[in-house]
């Protein structure tokens, strides 16, 4: 069975800062990754995604993730947080019709 | 292209009542999953609806059920509502066509709140 497992349920950053928010998963075979954001009271938009043509990921709004198979990690990343950064992030692996998602990680960023 | 539509955002019902959530996909999606999301339990699954047959089920009471009609929109009941209900309800859909990646396309979701 897979599973997704983040490291550190709060984060908090600096505006400025460097973000870098952890995720391991554990699966038989290379999965679909996925990172998604969420806002206060809205759906999860999805950020980014591997799917085994890169192994590192560009996405939306200056974001980028890693593939490390050695590692069994995909942590999502980005240079300098902005104060819209702040919001949940939750790191999800499929397989098949399988798609599980990691407890979430919640940003803060301080000005 | 619109996105996941849910209905309603926000209600609020009464313990012993039952609540039906909708969802409308993406046009041409044909996969419809619930989640609930709590902030002590996270993001958990309910289910998965495929060509209005239910194809995947969370780990959740009877009380829970759903449906999936022939334009692919879905729907969800939870009857005999408890206070610990209280949650809010995501809907997501996602291609299934050759070559797609399978990643989840999420409405605003339905906040129920149980009183």
């Amino acid at each position: 069975a897979q599973s997704v497992t983040q490291l550190g349920s709060h984060v908090s950053v600096s505006e400025g800062a460097l973000v870098l928010l952890r995720c391991n998963y554990s699966s038989s075979v290379p999965p679909y990754l996925f990172w998604y954001v969420q806002y206060p009271n809205q759906g999860l938009q999805l950020l980014l995604k591997y799917t085994s043509a890169a192994t590192l990921v560009k996405g939306i709004n200056g974001f980028e993730a890693e593939f490390k198979k050695s590692e069994t990690s995909f942590h999502l990343t980005k240079p300098s947080a902005h104060m819209s950064d702040a919001a949940e992030y939750f790191c999800a692996v499929r397989r098949n019709n399988d798609m599980r998602f990691g407890a979430g990680t919640r940003l803060t960023v301080k000005p | 292209k619109a996105g996941v539509t849910q209905t309603p955002r926000y209600l609020i019902k009464t313990r012993g009542q039952q609540v039906t959530l909708s969802c409308s996909p993406i046009s041409g999606h044909r996969s419809v999953s619930w989640y609930q999301q709590t902030p002590g339990q996270g993001l958990q699954f309910l289910f998965e609806y495929f060509s209005e047959t239910q194809r995947n089920k969370g780990n959740f009471p009877g009380r829970f059920s759903g449906r999936q009609f022939s334009n692919s929109r879905s729907e969800m009941n939870v009857s005999t509502l408890e206070l610990g209900d209280s949650a809010l309800y995501l809907c997501a859909s996602r291609g299934t066509s050759g070559g797609n990646t399978g990643e989840l396309f999420f409405g605003e979701g339905s906040r129920l709140t149980v009183l």
